[in-house]
């Protein structure tokens, strides 16, 4: 079984600032991880993933995040906020399974940028 | 090129109607899901084809949801009997390959909002 839990529903950054979201995750298994963002009426683009390769990863639209297994963590960072970045963002996790590889989500994060 | 297309965007159904949603995947991807994401929540696995077997329905929440992918391309997830609890927005996604690849991006579409009065 997996889960991820994302803390903090919300999240408020001013311009310029640095975008912190949260995630952990548990698998029994190695897993593999994203984030996903989606911005009001659209569907989900991928920011980026973890695939067992450089724990540090570097994704779209300048996010990274770092894969911690001893923290079970997966947390997506940007240096410095724009006001185009505000939208929900979801961590999500899988592995590999005969039957297919359905990702599991976290809740979200919703990230407000104030001018 | 085109990404994952579905339709309608917005559906309005009455409590007890029957409603179908379709998908168009990415040409040549493999592998089908279809998730179901309540307002304010994480999207939530539902089922998954790879080509046109139906290779986990787990995530189906009652036996009044069934989908379909009989040419192994476009899918259909048909809710019968709706209720006010169907309501949400179901998301369909494409992925080139199947089996075991974890590491494989799913491409997602705009999604289906439903609303059940």
């Amino acid at each position: 079984a997996q889960s991820v839990t994302q803390l903090g529903s919300h999240v408020s950054v001013s311009e310029g600032a640095l975008v912190l979201l949260r995630c952990n995750y548990s698998s029994s298994v190695p897993p593999y991880l994203f984030w996903y963002v989606q911005y009001p009426n659209q569907g989900l683009q991928l920011l980026l993933k973890y695939t067992s390769a450089a724990t540090l990863v570097k994704g779209i639209n300048g996010f990274e995040a770092e894969f911690k297994k001893s923290e079970t963590s997966f947390h997506l960072t940007k240096p410095s906020a724009h006001m185009s970045d505000a939208a929900e963002y979801f961590c999500a996790v899988t592995t590999n399974n005969n039957a297919g590889n359905m990702l599991t989500f976290g809740g979200g994060t919703r990230l407000m940028v104030k001018p | 090129g085109a990404g994952v297309s579905q339709s309608p965007r917005y559906k309005v159904a009455k409590r007890g109607q029957d409603v179908a949603l379709r998908c168009d995947p990415i040409s040549g991807h493999v592998s089908l899901f279809w998730y179901q994401q309540a307002l304010g929540q994480g999207p939530e696995f539902l089922t998954y084809f790879q080509n046109e077997a139906q290779l986990d329905k787990s995530g189906l929440p009652s036996d009044r949801f069934f989908a379909e992918r009989p040419e192994g391309s476009v899918s259909t997830l048909k809710i019968q009997r709706t209720q006010q609890e169907d309501s949400a927005v179901y998301l369909c996604a494409s992925s080139l390959v199947g089996g075991l690849a974890g590491t494989d991006t799913q491409y997602f579409g705009p999604g289906t909002r439903l609303t059940v009065l």
